[in-house]
Parts: C-alpha cells; sequence; structure tokens
C-alpha cells in the first residue's frame, strides 16, 4: 500500500529554534517524489520542498530543508530559525510514479510557534 | 507570476442550484485535478486530467463533473449540489510526473 504518515498532530516550539517534522512514506515504487506543503490558516496549500528519490542530496530551500533517508522511509522537514509566520499546518506528501495521477497525503502536522 | 487562479473563494450556495468553480493555470501544465479538503479525512481527489480531453475520476468523483477543453482551464461542476459537497475544494497542477504540483488558493464552498 502507498501511504504517508506522520506521527505527530501538533507541535510547539519556540520562536528561533529549528524544528522538525515528521514523516514516514510507503511505496514499492522505485521512483517517486517527496513533498512539503504549508497550509496556514487561510486555507491556501504552499509548496515548500521538493525531493526526488534519485536526488542523492538532501533537498533545501532557504530555511527549510528536508531529511531524506530513503532507506528509513523518511522524510522529514527541517525548519531553521522558526518564525511567528511558520505557525501552520504541514502536510507530506508523495507522488509514485505508478500511480503519478494522484498525489498521497499524510493527516497533517499542526505547528505553533510560541514567541 | 506563475500560479493557479481559482474562483470564487468563498460561495454559499442552495441545495441543487448548479454551480462551477473555475481553475486556471499559466504553467503549461499537462496535469490538472480536483481536491476535496475535510476535517479528519484530509484530502481526497475527486477527478485529474493528464492532458487536453482527457480526465478520469479519483477517489470520490460521484456529484462532480469536469471537463478540459483547454490546456489551461479545469472547471469543476457540481450539477446538484448538496450539503455533503460542502468542503474546500483545491485545484491542483503540475508536469506529467513525480514532480510537484502547485495549488490554487482554494474554494470554501457551503451549500446549505
Amino acid at each position: 500500500a502507498q501511504k504517508i504518515t506522520q506521527t505527530q498532530p501538533g507541535m510547539f516550539v519556540q520562536e528561533k529554534e529549528a524544528v522538525t517534522l515528521d514523516c514516514t512514506y510507503d511505496t514499492s515504487d522505485p521512483s517517486y517524489g517527496l513533498f512539503w506543503y504549508k497550509q496556514p490558516s487561510s486555507g491556501e496549500m504552499i509548496f515548500l520542498i521538493y525531493q526526488g528519490s534519485y536526488d542523492q542530496q538532501n533537498a533545501t530551500e532557504g530555511r527549510y530543508s528536508l531529511n531524506f533517508q530513503k532507506a528509513r522511509k523518511s522524510a522529514n522537514l527541517v525548519i531553521s530559525a522558526s518564525q511567528l509566520g511558520d505557525s501552520a499546518m504541514y502536510f507530506c506528501a508523495m507522488r509514485p510514479y505508478s500511480s503519478a495521477s494522484k498525489i498521497i497525503f499524510g493527516s497533517g502536522t499542526r505547528l505553533s510557534i510560541r514567541p | 507570476e506563475a500560479q493557479v487562479t481559482q474562483n470564487p473563494r468563498y460561495l454559499i450556495t442552495v441545495t441543487g442550484k448548479k454551480l462551477t468553480v473555475t481553475c486556471s493555470q499559466n504553467m503549461n501544465h499537462e496535469y490538472m485535478s480536483w481536491y476535496r479538503q475535510d476535517p479528519g479525512l484530509g484530502l481526497r481527489q475527486i477527478y485529474y486530467s493528464m492532458n487536453v480531453e482527457v480526465t478520469d475520476k479519483g477517489d470520490v468523483p460521484e456529484g462532480y463533473k469536469v471537463s478540459r477543453k483547454e490546456k489551461r482551464n479545469f472547471p469543476l461542476i457540481l450539477e446538484s449540489p448538496s450539503p455533503n459537497q460542502t468542503s474546500l475544494y483545491f485545484c491542483a497542477s503540475s508536469l506529467i510526473g513525480t514532480g510537484e504540483a502547485f495549488f490554487g488558493q482554494g474554494t470554501r464552498l457551503t451549500v446549505v
């Protein structure tokens, strides 16, 4: 079965601290993409970062980095120096090649940044 | 600016009154899709399209129609909306393959 698991329903972090949001995935496809999306309270779905299954290096985009551990099937999102504006729902998602017509989403982690 | 544009952002309607939610992308993407997001159920795919005139059902297509007459547009049609279609709807587009998809701003639909 193709599945994304996010085990942290909610997290509280102090401003300026780094935070890691956990994500594990399950697929038998050798080719797949992994992404993270941010959904603030306003509702839009904002693309943050992408990692391809064949990429040798971990993806980084500004303060976001994706800790990709293929053997463990994990794709954790790391946010460095968190800001108040980072408070939102975060979704891990996957797109296996064999079913690329559908994006598979995790249940999300609600991140709250404390001032 | 590369974007996916949905309209309207908010809509309240009555049961049975046909409505259309529009979606347009300016990135020349082949793939477009509609999702609905409900508390406790996550994001579920309604319909998708891999190219012009090519559409297929997702996981929850009942009560919805789509069309793809042009590459940039992928409207979602509710012929006879019912209260169980009250939801947050997203349109997404991408290139074909395993790459990231870009989402519209969302349409919050309430059917009374």
